[in-house]
């Protein structure tokens, strides 16, 4: 079946860029997505990246996917404050709608 | 465009009760999906409606239903309501025709945080 796996955590100072990374098991994933979660809130989608491409840049944020070691990374520059939150990794599988979620990444912004 | 909503946002229940969530999509989409968040882990898939109809489902007993209406906006229903069963109910809307092109994104609601006494 389809498993997601993330690191739990990660501190990084204001200003520097961050790193998380995810790893998932399907092979048939079309698309792979970054969520964000403030506490509280729902999730709030942040960039997708289809699984034939291997990097795509949206502003500050710039995902590489490793389709062979079935690795994804999100890449923040300028890490803010703000960016604090838990960040959930999800890919769609070829065989329905469903989106399977990794556990998270909770990320600590230090001033 | 109020994108996708959830009522009621808070819901304290009692073992054995049953419950009702609603949904409505953002603007424009067709298909609802539910998840359930367990406190500290990732949203699980429930099921996803398309059509009024169930397209697909997750490892969820039946205990768990679900309904859409002609206005594309959806209900899920729990019965015999257990402990396990406190989470937060998030609904997600999409785009079933044209998703190729959006990447079939999912847009999430605020979510419903359950409570099971």
């Amino acid at each position: 079946g389809e498993d997601v796996e993330q690191s739990l955590f990660l501190s990084v100072r204001e200003g520097d860029s961050s790193v998380i990374n995810c790893t998932y098991t399907d092979s048939s994933s079309t698309y792979l997505y970054w969520y964000k979660q403030e506490p509280g809130a729902g999730l709030q989608l942040l960039t997708y990246i289809f699984s034939n491409m291997d990097m795509k840049q949206d502003q500050r944020l710039t995902v590489l996917l490793n389709k062979k070691d079935k690795h994804l990374s999100l890449r923040i520059a300028d890490t803010q404050t703000g960016d604090s939150a838990i960040y959930f990794c999800a890919e769609r599988g070829a065989a329905g709608n469903k989106l399977t979620f990794g556990g998270g990444t909770r990320v600590l912004v230090k001033p | 465009d109020a994108g996708v909503t959830q009522s009621p946002t808070h819901l304290i229940k009692t073992r054995g009760q049953q419950v009702t969530l609603r949904c409505s999509p953002k603007s424009g989409h067709d298909t609802v999906s539910w998840y359930q968040q367990a406190l500290g882990q990732g949203p699980q898939f429930i099921f996803q409606y398309y059509e009024e109809e169930e397209r697909q489902r997750g490892n969820f007993p039946d205990r768990f239903s679900g309904h859409q209406f002609p206005n594309y906006s959806s209900e899920l229903n729990v019965n015999a309501l257990l402990l396990g069963d406190s989470a937060l109910y998030l609904c997600a809307s999409s785009l079933t025709s044209g998703s190729l092109l959006f990447g079939y994104e999912q847009f999430f609601g605020p979510g419903t945080r359950l409570t099971v006494l």
